[in-house]
C-alpha cells in the first residue's frame, strides 16, 4: 500500500500568517498517463471533508487562491497564504494512483 | 447541482448486518465511479471500496474484504454498501463520495453506523 505521511500533525497559526502542510508518499504519485493523482481535503468542524485541490495544484470551484499545492512525485505541499478563521479544521492528502486509495493521516490547523 | 444522500446508518450488534444507500442526483452517476470513505469517532479518512461506472470493478480495504460489497443501480442513480459480520472497528461514520481515489469529488453528509452490544 502507498503510505501517505503528513507534519505536522497540529499546525497553530496566527490569523493573517501563512501555513503551510507537508505530504510525502512511499512511492512516486505520477502515473503513466502523465497525471500526478494527489488531492487535498479541507474538514471543517462538524462537516463533511471538502475537496480543495487535484492533481496536485488544481483548485477546486469555489476554493479561495490563498490555497495552494504544488510538488512533485513523493513530496508535496499545501499552502495557506493568509489564514483565516473560516480556515480552522482538518486537512488531508490522499493518493489514487494505486488501490487501496490511502489518506494522510491528518493536520489539524488551529487559531493561535 | 450534485447532492449526495446516505442513508441506512444504525446501532447494530457484534456480528450483524447492515445495508447503507447513497441517492444521487444533480449528475449522471451511471458515467462516475463511486466511493465510500469511512472515519471512526475522531479519527481520520479512511477509504473503503470503489465501484466502477457499470459495477464491472470493485475494489476494497483489506479490512473490509470477504464482509463488505459495494453495489449500485445505475437506474436509480443509488450506491449501496452492503455490511456483514460487523466488529466494533467499523464503527464510524461513512461517506458517499463521487468518483474514485483520482476525483472524490462531492461528499455526502455521512450516515453513522455504531457496532455495539
Amino acid at each position: 500500500d502507498v503510505v501517505m505521511t503528513q507534519s505536522p500533525l497540529s499546525l497553530p497559526v496566527t490569523l493573517g500568517q501563512p501555513a503551510s502542510i507537508s505530504c510525502k508518499s512511499s512511492q512516486s504519485l505520477v502515473h503513466s498517463d502523465g497525471n500526478t493523482y494527489l488531492i487535498w481535503f479541507q474538514q471543517r468542524p462538524g462537516q463533511s471533508p471538502r475537496r480543495l485541490i487535484y492533481a496536485v495544484s488544481n483548485r477546486d470551484s469555489g476554493v479561495p487562491d490563498r490555497f495552494s499545492g504544488s510538488g512533485s512525485g513523493t513530496d508535496f505541499t499545501l499552502k495557506i497564504s493568509r489564514v483565516e478563521a473560516e480556515d480552522v479544521g482538518v486537512y488531508y492528502c490522499m493518493q489514487g494512483i494505486n488501490w487501496p486509495v490511502t489518506f494522510g493521516q491528518g493536520t489539524k490547523v488551529e487559531i493561535k | 447541482e450534485v447532492q449526495l444522500m446516505e442513508s441506512g446508518g444504525d446501532l447494530v450488534q457484534p456480528g450483524g448486518s447492515l445495508r447503507l444507500s447513497c441517492a444521487a442526483s444533480g449528475f449522471t452517476s451511471s458515467t462516475y465511479w463511486m466511493t465510500w470513505v469511512r472515519q471512526a469517532p475522531g479519527k481520520g479518512l479512511e477509504w473503503v471500496a470503489s465501484i466502477k461506472p457499470d459495477g464491472s470493478e470493485k475494489n476494497y480495504v483489506d479490512s473490509v474484504k470477504g464482509r463488505f460489497t459495494i453495489s449500485r443501480d445505475n437506474a436509480k442513480n443509488s450506491l449501496y454498501l452492503q455490511m456483514n459480520t460487523l466488529r466494533a472497528g467499523d464503527t464510524a461514520i461513512y461517506y458517499c463520495v463521487r468518483g474514485g481515489g483520482r476525483l472524490a469529488d462531492y461528499w455526502g453528509q455521512g450516515t453513522l453506523v455504531i457496532v455495539s452490544s
